[in-house]
């Protein structure tokens, strides 16, 4: 079965500094990794996702996401970080099993940005 | 387009009582999806369904249902509300079943069973 690792359950970093939200992951294929953000009150949003080629992927919002096959990773990073950054955000696998693909999510990281 | 829409937004319910939670997607997407969402667990899949008339369990299915007798409509029915089902629920979308395809979120309904 796939699993997916967010070690960290928070994240603090000032603004303007740059970030990282860590995201490990276990499949038996090769895998579809996804980063989605979700806001107070509000509904997961998509950010961005690896499925083939280049190992650095670029999102939404300035985001990006750097996929490492030996170390099994999918960090999602930004350079300089906003205070509208902070919200809940989750990495997910894809696993296909059966009839059809299914996502699998970490426990989410807060990212916390302050002045 | 409205994207994807549930109803209602918050819920309480008497342990015992059953209700259906609404969602709908007006993006034509084969790929529809409930989770729930529980503090510290992340996402977890409840059903999901990969065309009209076609639904399939995911990882915590029990104490619900699902039809899909429509493109554009997915319901989760609670048999009989419990005060473990207290949770945020999501229904998602996807163009396809295919792998590469993200998931298209609507804004939750928030549910509490007393």
């Amino acid at each position: 079965a796939q699993s997916v690792a967010q070690p960290e359950d928070q994240v603090n970093v000032a603004e303007g500094n740059p970030l990282t939200v860590k995201c490990t992951y276990s499949v038996s294929g090769n895998p579809y990794l996804f980063w989605y953000v979700q806001y107070p009150n509000r509904g997961l949003q998509f950010l961005l996702k690896y499925i083939t080629g280049d190992n650095l992927v670029k999102g939404s919002y300035g985001f990006e996401a750097e996929f490492n096959k030996s170390q099994t990773s999918f960090h999602l990073k930004k350079p300089s970080a906003l205070v509208s950054d902070s919200a809940l955000y989750f990495c997910a696998v894809r696993d296909f099993t059966g009839t059809a693909s299914k996502l699998t999510f970490g426990t989410g990281t807060r990212l916390q940005v302050t002045l | 387009n409205a994207g994807v829409t549930q109803t209602p937004k918050f819920q309480v319910l008497k342990t015992g009582q059953s209700m259906t939670l609404q969602c709908a997607q007006d993006m034509n997407h084969e790929y529809m999806s409930w989770y729930r969402q529980d503090p510290g667990m992340g996402l977890r899949l409840i059903h999901y369904s990969v065309g009209a008339g076609i639904t399939d369990q995911g990882e915590v299915p029990n104490g619900y249902n699902v039809s899909r007798s429509t493109t554009e409509d997915f319901p989760l029915r609670l048999l009989s509300a419990a005060p473990s089902q207290t949770s945020v629920y999501f229904c998602a979308s996807s163009y396809s079943v295919q792998g590469t395809y993200e998931q298209y979120f609507g804004p939750g309904t928030r549910l509490t069973v007393t």
